[in-house]
C-alpha cells in the first residue's frame, strides 16, 4: 500500500517554542491531507484539511494562528504548532488522500503519528 | 451530522476467547463508507477494513470478521480466538461521500487480551 511518512515521531519542546511536523506521501501524490489530534485515551479529532496550493480549512474550535498548516507540494504538508504550551501536548497524526485513487475517493493513508510533549 | 458510537470503552478477555466490538453510526447520507482501524500502543493506525454502504455482505479475514447491518446502523467487529497481540485500541470510523476523506471516528474500544 501507499506510504505516508510523518516526522518526527516524538518531540519534546519547551513552552513558548514552535514545533514543525512534516507529513510526506512517499510513493503517491496527495492533493488533500488531513491533520488529526488525539488526546491520551481519547479518539481522533479532525483539526484541519489542507489542499495543495491553497489555504487549509480548519474545523470549528481549532485556532488557525496556533496551528499553521502549509501544503506547498503534492507530497508534503506541514503542521506548525506555534508558541506551544503544555496543553498542546498530544498525538498528532496526518492522513493523505490519493490524487488518483484506484479504489475510489476513499483512498487515504495515515502517517505514523507524532507525539508532542511540551514542558 | 454524522456520529459514530462505540459503547464499549474497554474489554478485557483471556487469550483464545472471542471478543466482539460494537459500532453504531448515524448519518443521513445514502452513500458512505465504514472503517475499522487498530491502534497498537506505538500509536500508528492500522487499517483493517473498509465497507461501503451498498455492500452489506459480512466479511471474514483470518480471525477477524465483520457484521454490517444497515437496518440497525451497526458495523460490529469480532476477533475470534484472541491473542495477546490483539491488545490495542480499535476505532470504528465513518466517511460520508459528500465529505471526501474526512473521517469521523468513534471513541474507540480498548481491548486487553491477557495470557
Amino acid at each position: 500500500g501507499a506510504v505516508v511518512s510523518q516526522h518526527p515521531s516524538r518531540v519534546i519542546c519547551k513552552s513558548g517554542t514552535s514545533v514543525k511536523i512534516e507529513c510526506r506521501s512517499l510513493d503517491f501524490q496527495a492533493t488533500t491531507m488531513f491533520w488529526y489530534r488525539q488526546f491520551p485515551k481519547k479518539s481522533l479529532m479532525l483539526m484541519a484539511t489542507s489542499n495543495e496550493g491553497s489555504k487549509a480549512t480548519y474545523e470549528q474550535g481549532v485556532e488557525k494562528d496556533k496551528f499553521l498548516i502549509n501544503h506547498a507540494s503534492l507530497t508534503l504538508s506541514t503542521l506548525t504548532v506555534t508558541s506551544a504550551h503544555p496543553e498542546d501536548s498530544s498525538f498528532y497524526i496526518c492522513s493523505a488522500r490519493v490524487r488518483f485513487p484506484v479504489r475510489g475517493f476513499t483512498e487515504a493513508f495515515f502517517g505514523q503519528g507524532t507525539r508532542l510533549t511540551v514542558v | 451530522a454524522q456520529k459514530v458510537t462505540q459503547a464499549q470503552t474497554e474489554i478485557s478477555v483471556v487469550e483464545k476467547e472471542d471478543v466482539t466490538l460494537d459500532c453504531v453510526y448515524e448519518t443521513r447520507d445514502t452513500t458512505y463508507y465504514l472503517f475499522w482501524y487498530k491502534q497498537p500502543p506505538s500509536g500508528e493506525l492500522v487499517f483493517l477494513i473498509r465497507r461501503n454502504s451498498f455492500d452489506e455482505q459480512n466479511e471474514i479475514s483470518g480471525r477477524y470478521s465483520w457484521n454490517f447491518q444497515k437496518s440497525t446502523s451497526s458495523f460490529n467487529f469480532t476477533i475470534t480466538a484472541s491473542q495477546v497481540v490483539d491488545s490495542a485500541v480499535y476505532f470504528c470510523a465513518l466517511v460520508r461521500k459528500a465529505a471526501g476523506n474526512k473521517l469521523t471516528f468513534g471513541g474507540g474500544t480498548r481491548v486487553l487480551v491477557k495470557p
